[in-house]
């Protein structure tokens, strides 16, 4: 098992266009967490899945952001219809369980022109 | 709103010298995690601290948390260019990490 695999690691809009982003999680990890970071700012949480449930969702995520994991394993992230201010670093990370913290990804920074 | 402050925001210090991070909140949390983050990279665990006044030792890194796990400390001795980077507090209530705002450390040889 190889980590947290994010893709694509570098991502540039324009001002309108959606963007998904895809995180692959350890294998035995049932826990799979959003969350966007801006420059010299902590993570800040955006959702959260327990397998294939969405348990948690922030009020950050706006109408136009929307996440999956089907059938549990790999998760996606869209924005619809980005704007300036959803450039950010997007980071996924997942757990067994809370105690043992997260294993994060590298990160999909997005840009949006 | 962020949950969880530290201090200081920045810290630049010379190869050998000791330095401390505070991560300070009002809230109560069942665990605590410190995190270092390289630029472009994913934070990376370094301990998480679970009983009020535990203290944890990684090499040259003594970890903290407040008796009433509200706050926890992060001390690095003789710091190390190697040791630059952000360092991130989390917080654990519910089912998730909160993060604190981060101390940006840089180690100049």
């Amino acid at each position: 098992d190889t980590g947290v695999s994010q893709n694509p690691r570098h991502k540039i809009t324009k001002r309108g266009q959606n963007v998904t982003f895809r995180c692959d999680p350890i294998s035995e990890h049932n826990r799979l967490y959003w969350y966007r970071q801006t420059l010299g700012q902590g993570p800040e949480f955006l959702t959260y899945f327990q397998n294939e449930a969405q348990l948690e969702k922030s009020r950050l995520l706006s109408d136009r952001f929307s996440a999956e994991r089907p059938k549990g394993s790999f998760s996606t992230l869209e924005i619809q219809r980005t704007e300036q201010g959803d450039s950010a670093m997007y980071l996924c990370a997942s757990s067994q369980t809370a105690f043992y913290g997260y294993t994060f990804g590298s990160g999909t920074r997005l840009t949006v022109v | 709103t962020q949950l969880l402050e530290q201090s200081p925001q920045f810290l630049s210090i010379q190869e050998g010298e000791n330095l401390t991070v505070y991560c300070n909140s009002s809230s109560v949390f069942s665990s605590l995690q410190w995190y270092r983050q390289e630029p472009g990279e994913g934070p990376v665990l370094l301990v998480t601290v679970v009983t009020g006044g535990e203290v944890k030792k990684l090499k040259r890194l003594t970890f903290q948390f407040g008796d009433a796990r509200k706050d926890s400390s992060l001390h690095i001795t003789a710091a190390q260019p190697g040791d630059t980077g952000l360092y991130l507090c989390a917080g654990e209530t519910g089912n998730q990490f909160y993060f604190g705002t981060g101390t940006s450390l840089t180690v100049i040889p």
